[in-house]
Protein backbone atom coordinates (compact mmCIF):
# COMPACT_ATOMS: atom_id res chain seq x y z
CA UNK A 1 0.00 0.00 0.00
CA UNK A 2 1.23 3.83 -0.51
CA UNK A 3 1.77 5.23 2.60
CA UNK A 4 1.02 8.94 3.48
CA UNK A 5 2.78 11.03 5.52
CA UNK A 6 1.46 14.31 6.45
CA UNK A 7 3.45 16.55 8.29
CA UNK A 8 2.95 18.90 10.86
CA UNK A 9 0.28 16.64 12.79
CA UNK A 10 -0.95 19.83 13.87
CA UNK A 11 -0.65 23.64 13.82
CA UNK A 12 -1.59 26.95 15.91
CA UNK A 13 -2.17 29.89 13.04
CA UNK A 14 -3.77 33.45 13.68
CA UNK A 15 -6.44 34.74 11.67
CA UNK A 16 -5.06 36.48 8.58
CA UNK A 17 -1.68 34.47 8.56
CA UNK A 18 -0.67 32.09 6.15
CA UNK A 19 -0.56 28.06 6.46
CA UNK A 20 1.32 25.43 5.16
CA UNK A 21 0.99 21.41 5.31
CA UNK A 22 3.13 19.06 3.79
CA UNK A 23 1.96 15.61 2.29
CA UNK A 24 4.59 12.93 1.02
CA UNK A 25 3.64 9.92 -0.63
CA UNK A 26 5.75 6.33 -0.38
CA UNK A 27 5.63 6.12 -4.15
CA UNK A 28 5.22 8.25 -7.14
CA UNK A 29 1.56 9.33 -7.80
CA UNK A 30 2.30 10.80 -11.47
CA UNK A 31 0.24 8.11 -13.60
CA UNK A 32 0.55 7.23 -16.94
CA UNK A 33 -1.96 9.18 -17.93
CA UNK A 34 -0.32 12.58 -16.81
CA UNK A 35 -2.74 12.98 -14.11
CA UNK A 36 -1.36 13.04 -10.53
CA UNK A 37 -3.68 11.30 -8.36
CA UNK A 38 -3.33 13.44 -5.28
CA UNK A 39 -6.21 15.13 -3.26
CA UNK A 40 -7.22 17.14 -0.24
CA UNK A 41 -10.05 17.42 2.31
CA UNK A 42 -11.21 19.17 5.56
CA UNK A 43 -13.18 17.50 7.73
CA UNK A 44 -14.72 20.64 10.28
CA UNK A 45 -15.64 19.54 13.57
CA UNK A 46 -18.32 17.31 13.79
CA UNK A 47 -18.91 17.38 9.83
CA UNK A 48 -18.11 14.43 7.28
CA UNK A 49 -14.69 15.27 5.41
CA UNK A 50 -14.89 17.72 2.04
CA UNK A 51 -13.50 17.65 -1.28
CA UNK A 52 -10.78 21.06 -1.28
CA UNK A 53 -8.79 20.21 -3.73
CA UNK A 54 -8.24 17.54 -6.58
CA UNK A 55 -5.55 16.36 -8.53
CA UNK A 56 -2.63 18.43 -6.92
CA UNK A 57 -3.36 21.94 -7.83
CA UNK A 58 -7.44 22.05 -9.06
CA UNK A 59 -9.53 23.58 -6.24
CA UNK A 60 -13.38 21.86 -6.26
CA UNK A 61 -16.38 23.65 -6.45
CA UNK A 62 -16.87 26.58 -4.26
CA UNK A 63 -13.59 26.44 -2.41
CA UNK A 64 -12.18 29.64 -1.82
CA UNK A 65 -8.84 30.96 -3.76
CA UNK A 66 -7.23 31.47 -0.67
CA UNK A 67 -6.40 27.12 -1.00
CA UNK A 68 -3.92 26.34 -3.03
CA UNK A 69 -2.04 22.66 -3.81
CA UNK A 70 1.45 22.20 -5.16
CA UNK A 71 3.55 19.81 -5.68
CA UNK A 72 4.50 16.67 -7.70
CA UNK A 73 5.66 13.04 -7.78
CA UNK A 74 5.75 12.25 -3.92
CA UNK A 75 5.76 15.94 -2.45
CA UNK A 76 2.75 18.01 -2.37
CA UNK A 77 1.96 21.16 0.07
CA UNK A 78 -1.58 22.55 0.13
CA UNK A 79 -0.95 26.46 1.43
CA UNK A 80 -4.27 28.83 2.55
CA UNK A 81 -2.59 32.03 1.92
CA UNK A 82 -4.68 33.57 5.27
CA UNK A 83 -5.96 31.33 7.42
CA UNK A 84 -9.72 32.27 8.89
CA UNK A 85 -11.95 30.87 11.59
CA UNK A 86 -13.81 28.60 9.45
CA UNK A 87 -11.06 26.57 8.07
CA UNK A 88 -10.30 25.25 11.47
CA UNK A 89 -10.68 20.98 11.43
CA UNK A 90 -8.11 18.46 10.55
CA UNK A 91 -6.86 18.54 6.98
CA UNK A 92 -6.09 15.07 5.05
CA UNK A 93 -4.16 14.05 1.92
CA UNK A 94 -4.84 10.81 0.00
CA UNK A 95 -3.96 9.10 -2.73
CA UNK A 96 -5.75 7.20 -5.45
CA UNK A 97 -3.12 6.00 -8.13
CA UNK A 98 -3.59 2.36 -6.39
CA UNK A 99 -5.80 0.59 -4.68
CA UNK A 100 -6.49 0.84 -1.92
CA UNK A 101 -6.49 4.15 -1.36
CA UNK A 102 -5.01 5.72 0.92
CA UNK A 103 -4.92 9.07 3.59
CA UNK A 104 -2.52 10.49 5.64
CA UNK A 105 -2.80 10.41 9.66
CA UNK A 106 -4.42 14.03 9.25
CA UNK A 107 -3.04 17.31 9.99
CA UNK A 108 -5.13 19.67 13.01
CA UNK A 109 -5.23 23.13 12.44
CA UNK A 110 -6.07 24.88 15.35
CA UNK A 111 -6.51 29.33 15.62
CA UNK A 112 -4.45 31.48 18.14
CA UNK B 1 -27.36 19.43 -4.85
CA UNK B 2 -25.79 15.97 -3.86
CA UNK B 3 -27.40 14.73 -0.91
CA UNK B 4 -26.09 11.04 0.71
CA UNK B 5 -28.03 9.97 3.38
CA UNK B 6 -26.71 6.75 5.30
CA UNK B 7 -28.61 4.55 7.48
CA UNK B 8 -28.35 0.73 9.26
CA UNK B 9 -25.63 1.20 11.75
CA UNK B 10 -26.14 0.12 15.34
CA UNK B 11 -24.65 -2.05 18.03
CA UNK B 12 -23.47 -5.54 17.06
CA UNK B 13 -21.65 -8.30 18.84
CA UNK B 14 -18.34 -9.23 17.20
CA UNK B 15 -19.62 -12.03 14.63
CA UNK B 16 -22.54 -10.77 13.88
CA UNK B 17 -23.95 -8.67 10.25
CA UNK B 18 -25.39 -5.74 9.82
CA UNK B 19 -26.19 -3.97 6.14
CA UNK B 20 -25.64 -0.33 5.38
CA UNK B 21 -28.00 1.98 3.06
CA UNK B 22 -26.87 5.05 1.27
CA UNK B 23 -30.03 6.79 -0.34
CA UNK B 24 -28.78 9.18 -3.01
CA UNK B 25 -30.45 12.17 -4.72
CA UNK B 26 -29.55 15.29 -6.36
CA UNK B 27 -27.79 13.40 -9.10
CA UNK B 28 -27.85 10.96 -12.33
CA UNK B 29 -26.56 7.97 -9.65
CA UNK B 30 -25.53 5.60 -12.32
CA UNK B 31 -23.07 7.56 -13.58
CA UNK B 32 -20.66 7.45 -10.41
CA UNK B 33 -19.02 5.06 -9.26
CA UNK B 34 -19.44 5.37 -5.69
CA UNK B 35 -17.15 4.52 -2.13
CA UNK B 36 -17.69 3.94 1.48
CA UNK B 37 -15.42 5.58 3.71
CA UNK B 38 -15.09 4.42 8.03
CA UNK B 39 -13.04 6.72 10.44
CA UNK B 40 -12.99 4.94 13.94
CA UNK B 41 -13.46 7.09 16.87
CA UNK B 42 -11.28 9.88 17.26
CA UNK B 43 -9.08 8.29 14.31
CA UNK B 44 -8.33 8.72 11.01
CA UNK B 45 -10.09 8.33 7.36
CA UNK B 46 -9.81 4.71 6.18
CA UNK B 47 -11.02 4.02 2.36
CA UNK B 48 -13.40 0.66 2.19
CA UNK B 49 -14.75 -0.32 -0.75
CA UNK B 50 -15.22 1.05 -4.35
CA UNK B 51 -17.99 -0.01 -7.04
CA UNK B 52 -18.63 1.16 -10.68
CA UNK B 53 -21.40 3.23 -11.94
CA UNK B 54 -23.12 -0.22 -13.02
CA UNK B 55 -22.15 -2.07 -10.39
CA UNK B 56 -19.87 -4.62 -12.76
CA UNK B 57 -16.57 -3.96 -10.44
CA UNK B 58 -16.17 -3.62 -6.88
CA UNK B 59 -13.13 -3.32 -4.98
CA UNK B 60 -12.13 -3.62 -1.13
CA UNK B 61 -9.54 -2.84 1.27
CA UNK B 62 -7.60 -5.87 2.49
CA UNK B 63 -9.29 -5.51 6.31
CA UNK B 64 -12.80 -6.07 4.84
CA UNK B 65 -11.97 -8.56 2.03
CA UNK B 66 -14.24 -11.43 2.14
CA UNK B 67 -16.36 -10.27 4.90
CA UNK B 68 -17.82 -7.11 3.52
CA UNK B 69 -20.03 -6.78 0.44
CA UNK B 70 -21.00 -3.78 -1.73
CA UNK B 71 -23.60 -3.25 -3.83
CA UNK B 72 -26.30 -1.03 -5.93
CA UNK B 73 -29.72 -0.46 -6.80
CA UNK B 74 -29.60 2.18 -9.82
CA UNK B 75 -33.32 1.50 -10.46
CA UNK B 76 -33.86 2.76 -6.47
CA UNK B 77 -30.42 5.17 -6.23
CA UNK B 78 -28.99 3.58 -3.30
CA UNK B 79 -26.15 2.37 -2.46
CA UNK B 80 -25.57 -0.77 0.32
CA UNK B 81 -22.55 -2.51 2.28
CA UNK B 82 -23.19 -5.87 4.04
CA UNK B 83 -20.55 -6.02 6.77
CA UNK B 84 -20.63 -9.78 8.00
CA UNK B 85 -18.42 -11.29 10.58
CA UNK B 86 -17.90 -7.70 12.22
CA UNK B 87 -14.99 -7.28 14.47
CA UNK B 88 -14.31 -4.66 17.30
CA UNK B 89 -11.97 -3.07 15.22
CA UNK B 90 -14.82 -2.75 12.78
CA UNK B 91 -16.35 0.29 15.13
CA UNK B 92 -16.53 3.40 12.90
CA UNK B 93 -18.71 5.76 11.57
CA UNK B 94 -19.42 4.40 8.22
CA UNK B 95 -19.46 7.46 5.26
CA UNK B 96 -20.93 6.66 1.81
CA UNK B 97 -19.20 8.85 -0.98
CA UNK B 98 -19.52 9.88 -4.41
CA UNK B 99 -16.87 9.58 -6.78
CA UNK B 100 -15.65 12.66 -8.49
CA UNK B 101 -12.29 12.49 -10.29
CA UNK B 102 -11.10 9.16 -8.81
CA UNK B 103 -11.73 10.96 -5.38
CA UNK B 104 -14.94 11.07 -2.96
CA UNK B 105 -16.97 14.47 -4.36
CA UNK B 106 -19.44 14.28 -1.60
CA UNK B 107 -20.26 12.26 1.33
CA UNK B 108 -22.93 11.80 3.58
CA UNK B 109 -22.83 12.58 7.52
CA UNK B 110 -22.29 8.97 8.49
CA UNK B 111 -23.85 6.20 10.55
CA UNK B 112 -22.22 4.44 13.71
CA UNK B 113 -21.37 1.06 13.47
CA UNK B 114 -20.12 -0.23 17.32
CA UNK B 115 -19.09 -3.96 17.49
CA UNK B 116 -19.17 -4.91 21.19
CA UNK B 117 -19.97 -7.61 23.41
Amino acid sequence: DIVMTQTPLSLSVTPGQPASISCKSSQSLLHSDGKTYLYWYLQKPGQPPQLLIYEVSNRFSGVPDRFSGSGSGTDFTLKISRVEAEDVGVYYCMQSIQLPYTFGQGTKLEIK
Amino acid sequence: EVQLVESGGGVVQPGGSLRLSCAASGFTFDDYAMHWVRQAPGKGLEWVSLISGDGGSTYYADSVKGRFTISRDNSKNSLYLQMNSLRTEDTALYYCAKDFEMAMGGWGQGTLVTVSS
